[in-house]
């Protein structure tokens, strides 16, 4: 496997299941990233992992909660979902700088398409 | 306010035809990044370019080329003799340098090329 692989591609789950998303990253990264994606808006970022310590975004509902176990995997566990919720969850990973505030770019995987019925 | 604004929702051109793709930014930041990426169909972006805020050099890759100019804060991207395989979302992204991992993208251009 290569670059950023995503599981599933696509889900479709009621609003009292519990699923999770996995990613995984094959670049040697020590960042990662989740993203929403829903039609019509730009990206939101929903969660940063960086040096395995988690950056949380505030305006993200209790009902998801990422977990990242090293720094090659990231997952985004999901219960008692909305059907606003319904959209396309994207994982980044990307390499910190090793010395002050450097941006590199990110790289994506292929998503997660998440229907909630 | 948004940080970044994609003004073009949708662009169609006919193939061989040239294209460019606006993106204008917002920050206070002196230290600042750019970036293009491309979702083709299938989802996944597609890194295109980087350049950081010190760097005005336009560039150029192949028939992709992009225009930095910091005076209309501006970072457009040109398609030149577009192909059907360009046919994707093309979106604009800001990364602002004391916050270095929070990108904050735009809204998406979405171009179709006509054969």
């Amino acid at each position: 496997e290569t670059g950023v692989t995503q599981t599933p591609r696509h889900l479709v789950m009621g609003m009292t299941n519990k699923k999770s998303l996995k990613c995984e990253q094959h670049l040697g990264h020590n960042a990662m990233y989740w993203y929403k994606q829903s039609a019509k808006k730009p990206l939101e970022l929903m969660f940063v992992y960086s040096l395995e310590e988690r950056v949380e975004n505030n305006s993200v509902p209790s009902r998801f909660s990422p977990e990242c176990p090293n720094s090659s995997h990231l997952f985004l566990h999901l219960h008692t979902l909305q059907p606003e919720d319904s959209a396309l969850y994207l994982c980044a990973s990307s390499q910190e700088g090793a010395s002050g505030p450097v941006s590199y770019e990110q790289y994506f995987g292929p998503g997660t398409r998440l229907t909630v019925t | 306010a948004q940080k970044v604004t994609q003004a073009q929702t949708e662009i169609s051109v006919v193939e061989k035809e040239d294209v460019t793709l606006d993106c204008v930014y917002e920050t206070r930041d002196t230290t600042y990044y750019l970036f293009w990426y491309k979702q083709p169909p299938s989802g996944e972006l597609v890194f295109l370019i980087r350049r950081n805020s010190f760097d005005e050099q336009n560039e150029i890759s192949g028939r992709y080329s992009w225009n930095f100019q910091k005076s209309t804060s501006s970072f457009n991207f040109t398609i030149t003799a577009s192909q059907v395989v360009d046919s994707a979302v093309y979106f604009c992204a800001l990364s602002e340098g004391n916050t270095g991992n929070q990108f904050y993208f735009g809204t998406g251009t979405s171009l179709t090329v006509i054969p």
